[in-house]
Formats: C-alpha cells, sequence, structure tokens
C-alpha cells in the first residue's frame, strides 16, 4: 500500500524555468491538497481539491497551477519558477466525509537558482 | 478564513518529564483537530487527533484536550523519551477533515 506518492524527490530550477510536481494516492481520497514548508512558517496551504474536478486557492496560491487530472491525481505546476518558492512541498490526501487524518507524501524539496 | 496560533515555538524538556504545546484557532466550524508530529527530512504523521464532541482523548503517553469555548486544544506527552524529539503541528478543519489549516509547529528537544 503506496498511500501518497510525490515525484520527483529533489529538483534545481532555474529562475523563470516551469515544472511540475506529480500527486498520487491510492487510498480512495475525495480531498487533495498542496502545501509548502518553509522554516518557521508551518504548511501552508497552496492548492486544495475538495473530490474530483474541483480545486480552491489555499493561503499562498501566488504563482502556482493545480490540475486535478482524475480522484487519484493532483498535480502542481510552477509557470515561471522564482526563487521565493525555494521551498519543499508537500502533497496530502484525506477522505473528509466521515472525517479522517490528512496522509502526506515524502515531500519534495525544490530549490531556484 | 481559519488561523491557528501554536505555541511555544520550541521546547526543550529533560528525559521523563512532561511536554505541553497549546494551539487556539479562530473558526467556531472547525471540527476536527490532528496533531502530527514530523522527524527531521520526513513526512508529517498524524500523532492523536479529537473530534468537537469530544473534550478529551488518550493515547498511552500522549493525551488531547479541547475546550470549545475558548477555541483552544492542547497537546500533552507525559514521560517524554529522546526519540518524542520532533516538530509537532497542530491543524484545525472542518467538515472532518477538509481544508486543514496548519499551525506554524513547536519543536520538540528532550534532553537525556
Amino acid at each position: 500500500n503506496a498511500g501518497v506518492t510525490q515525484t520527483p524527490k529533489f529538483q534545481v530550477l532555474k529562475t523563470g524555468q516551469s515544472m511540475t510536481l506529480q500527486c498520487a494516492q491510492d487510498m480512495n481520497h475525495n480531498s487533495m491538497y498542496w502545501y509548502r514548508q518553509d522554516p518557521g512558517m508551518g504548511l501552508r496551504l497552496i492548492y486544495y481539491s475538495a473530490s474530483e474536478g474541483t480545486t480552491d486557492k489555499g493561503e499562498v496560491p501566488n504563482g502556482y497551477n493545480v490540475s486535478r487530472l482524475n480522484k487519484r491525481e493532483f498535480s502542481l505546476r510552477l509557470e515561471s519558477a522564482a526563487p521565493s518558492q525555494t521551498s519543499v512541498y508537500f502533497c496530502a490526501s484525506s477522505e473528509f466525509s466521515g472525517g479522517t487524518e490528512a496522509f502526506f507524501g515524502q515531500g519534495t524539496r525544490l530549490t531556484v537558482v | 478564513g481559519e488561523n491557528v496560533e501554536q505555541h511555544p515555538s520550541t521546547l526543550s524538556v529533560q528525559e521523563g518529564d512532561s511536554a505541553v504545546i497549546k494551539c487556539t484557532y479562530s473558526d467556531s466550524a472547525s471540527n476536527y483537530f490532528p496533531w502530527y508530529k514530523q522527524e527531521l527530512g520526513k513526512r508529517p504523521q498524524l500523532i492523536i487527533d479529537i473530534r468537537s464532541n469530544v473534550g478529551e482523548k488518550k493515547d498511552q503517553r500522549i493525551a488531547v484536550t479541547l475546550n470549545k469555548t475558548a477555541k483552544h486544544f492542547s497537546l500533552h506527552i507525559t514521560e517524554t523519551q529522546p526519540e518524542d524529539s520532533a516538530v509537532y503541528f497542530c491543524a484545525a478543519s472542518q467538515n472532518y477533515g477538509q481544508n486543514f489549516v496548519f499551525g506554524p509547529g513547536t519543536r520538540l528537544s528532550v534532553l537525556p
């Protein structure tokens, strides 16, 4: 049982380059999330998808786009990377109806130079 | 929107002592409050959670209390051990698990 799988684990980008972070879950969860984690800032929500076909902005959406490709997959795209987007990115999923925890992927460490 | 505050930001205790971390939330509609532990370089993992219809929950050395009126909840770790050293995050969500908002984290160090 893989849970939540993110790719890649590490990435270095040059300013202005674009990339897509991939996330897939095999728990049949309805809700999926993208967070960024910076030192001393905790986990800040970028975007979330409450169910297949819907996406909503979180606390820090600027510079990012998302796609809920199907129930399993939720991708995060950086169209023109900036040094301020250097962070660790976590994807998570949860089954909100009935209420359970959010399960996290292993994280992607992104550095923009 | 929801805002979650967490204190203290760092906490050092002697092995065997107790540790308490406190969180407050702003949105009275929040009804699910999980606590996550994150070890260095790893993903956050749930250690305990509580729903708004419960005032206290305990799991071995870990307990969580919730005061809905005051909008705060706390994590209590008793008989701390070196392996409890980590960053702990509280979170609040509505609809029992939708759109989690996290606190900034507490770095707990258990000194031998």
